[in-house]
């Protein structure tokens, strides 16, 4: 099942931070998170497994909580190159198919 | 750049046509996954492809086969084309499947089906 992302759009101000949220109705092993600018490819930004190891970018963080199912990206001093639909993946069988939700897009505005 | 290269990057098709599409997978990369996002959607999961096999299909129907070629490159082909196929198909590609690991995406590849 598609996981559901919070909120569907958010703007900003540069600095200003923001929040993004991801649940799911099923045991999680992974959660991937990805930025797409329109027109281009999903740019990888940040791997949270079960356990709580992370891998990614380091102005980006995350959390991951495992009895929720829920995930959540922390965007802190957004900058113009923020903007974006952000995306959450979810692996429920640990093979790698992931499983996305329908985005939320970020606007920063100078 | 991910090194991940996707061909063509934009084709244009009419009902009941055919099409194949090609990935080439970063270096050092033995699985490729393919997706469809259709506008304003994230992207789906098509299927999957590990040394040179399936592995792991999502709701799509047989219509949309693949293949993996010993170097890790892919192919994704689609018979008998509809409208709704329209869309941007992108390819990624990851270390090992059957674990945890992070998926590079190409620029893909925009079908318009006419």
């Amino acid at each position: 099942q598609q996981p559901v992302q919070s909120p569907q759009a958010v703007i900003l101000r540069e600095g200003e931070d923001a929040v993004i949220n991801c649940s799911s109705s099923k045991a999680l092993y992974s959660v991937h998170w990805y930025r797409q600018k329109h027109g281009e490819a999903p740019v990888f930004l940040m791997i949270l497994l079960k356990g709580g190891e992370q891998k990614g970018h380091e102005k980006i963080s995350a959390s991951f909580n495992e009895k929720k199912q829920q995930s959540s990206l922390y965007l802190t001093a957004s900058q113009l190159s923020y903007s974006g639909t952000y995306f959450c993946g979810t692996d429920s069988n640990q093979g790698g198919k992931l499983i996305f939700g329908q985005g939320t897009e970020l606007s920063v505005k100078p | 750049e991910t090194g991940v290269t996707q061909s063509p990057t934009h084709l244009i098709k009419t009902r009941g046509q055919q099409v194949t599409l090609r990935c080439s997978s970063q270096s050092g990369h033995n699985t490729v996954s393919w997706y469809q996002q259709a506008l304003g959607q994230g992207p789906q999961f098509i299927f999957q492809y590990y040394r040179e096999e399936e592995n792991g299909r999502g709701n799509f129907p047989p219509r949309f086969s693949g293949l993996q070629f010993p170097n890790y490159s892919s192919e994704l082909n689609v018979t008998a084309l509809e409208r709704d196929d329209s869309a941007l198909y992108l390819c990624a590609s990851s270390q090992l499947a059957g674990r945890i690991d992070t998926q590079y995406f190409g620029p893909g590849t925009r079908l318009t089906v006419l």
